[in-house]
């Protein structure tokens, strides 16, 4: 079936270190990634995606690469910021259907 | 509005009660989904309409879950004698395409946090 796995948190990072939260998927054919990021107390917002394969999807800094030969798609960003702590959700849309299916999700904490 | 709009944010009840969750999506927007997220957990697709239809009901748990969206707008999310184990957070998403390319993102609302005592 169709899957996303990412690393467990909370990741708890100081004020402009590197970040990484990995991410892979289990999907048939091909699939749209994303990576979507929730704000205390808000709602699910995109943050970037990419819908083939070697795409790079970027925005505020972040930015994750869809990497077909190892169904992955890492996010990267390289000095983050306190306002950057959220919840971080990977997720797939695969080829042809129209559920979005996200990872558990994984806690960013920056400190000043 | 401008965004996608759920009420009631948060709704407590006692089991055996019966719940209906509302969300107003952004105006011309084909798509509407309705997920459930627990503590921890990233949202778990329930069902989803494209205007008034419902294409897919295989996330509902059972069948004291139902959702409706008549006008291809506000869509309800009704749940019949609640259970504790139906706590969770109830988010609502819609998109502006429907299934033919489904490459686009997904808007959501702040979510209905249910608690059944």
């Amino acid at each position: 079936g169709n899957s996303v796995t990412q690393m467990e948190g909370p990741v708890t990072l100081s004020e402009e270190a590197f970040l990484t939260i990995n991410c892979t998927y289990t999907a048939t054919g091909y699939p749209s990634l994303f990576w979507y990021v929730q704000y205390p107390g808000e709602g699910l917002q995109l943050l970037l995606k990419a819908t083939k394969a070697d795409d790079k999807g970027s925005n505020k800094g972040f930015e994750a690469t869809y990497r077909k030969e190892t169904t992955s798609f890492h996010l990267e960003k390289g000095s983050v910021q306190v306002s950057d702590s959220a919840v971080y959700f990977c997720a797939l849309t695969y080829t042809g259907g129209f559920k979005t299916i996200f990872g558990a999700g994984t806690r960013l904490f920056v400190k000043a | 509005g401008a965004g996608v709009s759920q009420s009631p944010r948060y709704k407590v009840t006692k089991r055996g009660q019966d719940v209906a969750l509302r969300c107003d999506p952004i105006s011309g927007h084909v798509s509407l989904y309705w997920y459930r997220q627990a503590l921890g957990q990233g949202p778990e697709f329930l069902t989803y309409f494209n205007y008034e239809a419902q294409q897919d009901k295989s996330g509902l748990p059972n069948d004291r879950f139902s959702a409706e969206r008549p006008e291809g707008s506000i869509s309800t999310l009704t749940i019949q004698r609640t259970e504790q184990r139906d706590s969770a957070m109830y988010r609502c998403a819609s998109s502006l395409l429907g299934t033919a390319s489904n490459t686009g993102e997904l808007f959501f609302g702040e979510g209905s946090r249910l608690t059944v005592l």
